[in-house]
């Protein structure tokens, strides 16, 4: 069965520089999410999107953006990169309707140095 | 969430054993529960759920019981394998809202 894919699987960028990762939902989910991992620690809901639209907003920071586009994959981008931001980047996928189980991605794994 | 650095509890059990892990949920509102099982560099991995209107339900090899008047969940796992090893983290959710929101993980580490 298709599973949420993401892209890149690793990413390295240098502080202030940008970087977009990319979510493709497994097909017919309308909603998306975006989570950040740091080491050892739980995943943090960032924002997610449902029909196109921002449907929650989380701890995400402003120098973070996010859209869904109408073939239902998403993006993220990232500007003025901190090494804070370093961290592995997970989106999930889901149908609106069934329950609220979310089905997550190999993860971005982002690292700047 | 605040960092607790790199130190997760862990449970460290030997093949074939049964392994418990719990875990304290936060809102009192939540009425959806999952269990996540996330390997080295992987994403988290649907195990099983259960919703406020049960509080227990029972899978392959796995049971998750659901303690709502102390806002506290396990997972139960039987005959543990060293596959089983993992972090595992609890999620609660209100149904209708979106925010699925993780609680802190444990580490089950299975020796043969």
């Amino acid at each position: 069965a298709a599973g949420v894919i993401q892209s890149p699987r690793h990413l390295i960028k240098e502080k202030r520089e940008t970087a977009t990762l990319k979510c493709y939902p497994i097909p017919r989910h309308d909603t998306v999410y975006w989570y950040q991992q740091g080491p050892g620690q739980d995943p943090q809901f960032l924002i997610s999107f449902y029909e196109k639209m921002q449907s929650d907003k989380g701890s995400i920071p402003d120098r973070f953006s996010a859209q869904q586009f109408s073939d239902y994959h998403s993006e993220l981008n990232m500007s003025s990169l901190e090494l804070g931001d370093s961290a592995l980047y997970f989106c999930a996928s889901s149908l609106a309707g069934t329950g609220g189980k979310l089905f997550f991605g190999s993860g971005t794994q982002l690292s700047v140095l | 969430g605040e960092s607790v650095g790199l130190h997760l509890p862990t449970l460290s059990v030997q093949e074939g054993d049964n392994s418990i892990i719990n875990c304290a949920y936060s809102n009192s509102a939540s009425d959806y529960f999952i269990w996540y099982k996330q390997e080295s560099g992987k994403g988290p991995q649907f195990i099983i759920d259960i919703r406020s209107n049960m509080d227990k339900r029972q899978g392959q090899r796995v049971t998750v019981l659901l303690n709502k008047t102390v806002k506290h969940l396990s997972l139960q796992i039987a005959a543990t394998q060293p596959g089983d090893s993992a972090v595992y983290f609890c999620a609660e959710n209100i149904l209708g809202y979106s925010t699925l929101t993780f609680g802190k993980g444990t580490m089950l580490l299975v020796s043969p």
